[in-house]
């Protein structure tokens, strides 16, 4: 079983800030997911990457598959992006390509 | 078009009765996936199929869980005789290819309390 770890479990910070969240996991994978949590409860897949970085407005992704790591950026961080934040990855090994195991979350906060 | 779709979205049991949770994935999408979230929890793999084939059930917690997917399109997930230990909410995702290779989009869940 992949183990998933997040940090930090809480982040909070003012309204510009630049924030980093930080996903390790401990066998090797095909690809990995960020997934937003709003506090009304939907799921928002962010992105789903396999190798260096991706973009897309304000939020950055970025992989190190040798390290088994992922970082989320979030740039001139925004009341509105307050939510929890979720890496997952496949199960490792074997042929259950769709099990995904998750992390425990990153609750960020930030204020006006 | 229409995301995933989920119901009921709400649903208040007895203890021991049966429910039933539906979902009915973005059209054409090959692969289905079922979540349970406790509150203040992350999401908890159940299940998944490839059309109409359920590759993996290990994440079922018990045998008074079941899913089906009959006709590789809408999937229904039971859970017999239910428990307070039972109650979370249950989440579907779809995505367009196989399973694994791709974005998964997130139905709103299914609010389950077992009283």
């Amino acid at each position: 079983k992949n183990e998933v770890e997040q940090s930090p479990q809480n982040l909070t910070a003012q309204e510009g800030e630049f924030i980093t969240i930080n996903c390790s996991y401990s066998v090797g994978i095909s690809a990995l997911h960020w997934l937003q949590q709003h506090p009304g409860g939907g799921i928002v897949s962010l992105f789903m990457l396999s190798s260096g970085k991706k973009k897309h407005g304000r939020l950055i992704a970025t992989i190190n598959i040798q390290e088994k790591h992922s970082s989320l950026h979030i740039t001139a961080s925004h009341p509105r992006d307050s939510a929890v934040y979720i890496c997952a990855v496949p199960n490792a090994g074997g042929t259950s390509y769709g099990k995904l195991t998750f992390g425990q979350g990153t609750i960020l906060t930030v204020h006006p | 078009g229409a995301g995933v779709s989920q119901s009921p979205r709400y649903k208040v049991t007895k203890r021991g009765q049966d429910v039933a949770l539906r979902c009915d994935p973005i059209s054409g999408h090959v692969s289905l996936y079922w979540y349970r979230q406790a509150l203040g929890q992350g999401p908890e793999f159940l299940t998944y199929f490839n059309y109409e084939a359920q590759q993996d059930k290990s994440g079922l917690p018990n045998d008074r869980f079941s899913a089906e997917r009959p006709e590789g399109s809408i999937s229904t997930l039971t859970i017999q005789r239910t428990e307070q230990r039972d109650s979370a909410m249950y989440r579907c995702a779809s995505s367009l290819g196989q399973p694994g290779l791709g974005e998964q989009f997130f139905g709103p869940g299914t609010r389950l309390t077992v009283l």
